[in-house]
């Protein structure tokens, strides 16, 4: 079975704090893909991130990075110096064994405020 | 913005009625996503269609159905509708049809069903 664990359903922090959502992945196959997405407050949700199965460098973008570990089934999302702005819902998903399609499976979403 | 477009963007209606969903992918998409998400059952994958054609279904319900159009804008179709389908529906547009194409969302139809 496929499956997306994002335990931590809220998070609170102050601006300017680091903070890491974690996300837990489990898949039988051996190619597959991870994803990052971000809901804020508006409803719309906004890709951040693809990552492959065969892939395992650390990525950053900017005040964002992300940390993915194939031996503990993790793909965890790091914000630097949190700012008001990144208070969102954010969704880790998978996608994999999709011969013909691509059909994304989330987490439950962690639900991050920043406070100022 | 994603390029992607829903209308309408809010929907209220009763139980029993019949409401269309309607998608735009971005330019170039082939492939067109719907999925739902609810307070109880977070985001789920309904089905995808690809240049015309169903691709893979996820957990849609019966009542609904979806088809793709040669332009390659898509259409959801809730009948019969109940207080528990009232949830947002997003719609989101890749390329092709594969896991390791990201997927662009739109905005999202909200639907209460009252």
């Amino acid at each position: 079975a496929q499956k997306v664990t994002q335990a931590q359903t809220e998070i609170s922090v102050v601006e300017k704090e680091d903070v890491t959502l974690d996300c837990v992945y489990e898949t039988r196959d051996t190619t597959y893909y991870l994803f990052w997405y971000k809901q804020p407050p508006s409803g719309e949700l906004v890709f951040l991130i693809r990552r492959n199965s065969f892939d395992e460098q650390n990525e950053i973008s900017g005040r964002y990075s992300w940390n993915f570990q194939k031996s503990t089934s993790s793909f965890n999302f790091t914000i630097t110096a949190s700012q008001v702005v990144d208070s969102a819902v954010y969704f880790c998903a998978l996608s994999a064994g999709n011969n013909q399609g691509g059909k994304l499976i989330f987490g439950q979403g962690t639900e991050l405020s920043v406070k100022p | 913005d994603s390029g992607v477009t829903q209308t309408p963007k809010h929907l209220i209606t009763a139980t029993g009625q019949r409401v269309t969903l309607r998608c735009s992918p971005r330019s170039g998409d082939l492939s067109v996503y719907w999925y739902q998400q609810s307070l109880d059952q977070g985001l789920q994958f309904l089905i995808q269609y690809y240049n015309g054609e169903e691709r893979a279904k996820g957990n849609i319900l019966e009542r609904f159905s979806a088809q793709q159009f040669p332009d390659l804008h898509s259409e959801l179709n809730l009948s019969s509708l109940e207080l528990g389908d009232s949830a947002l529906y997003f719609c989101a547009s890749s390329v092709a049809s594969a896991d390791s194409y990201e997927q662009y969302f739109g905005p999202g139809t909200r639907l209460t069903v009252t």
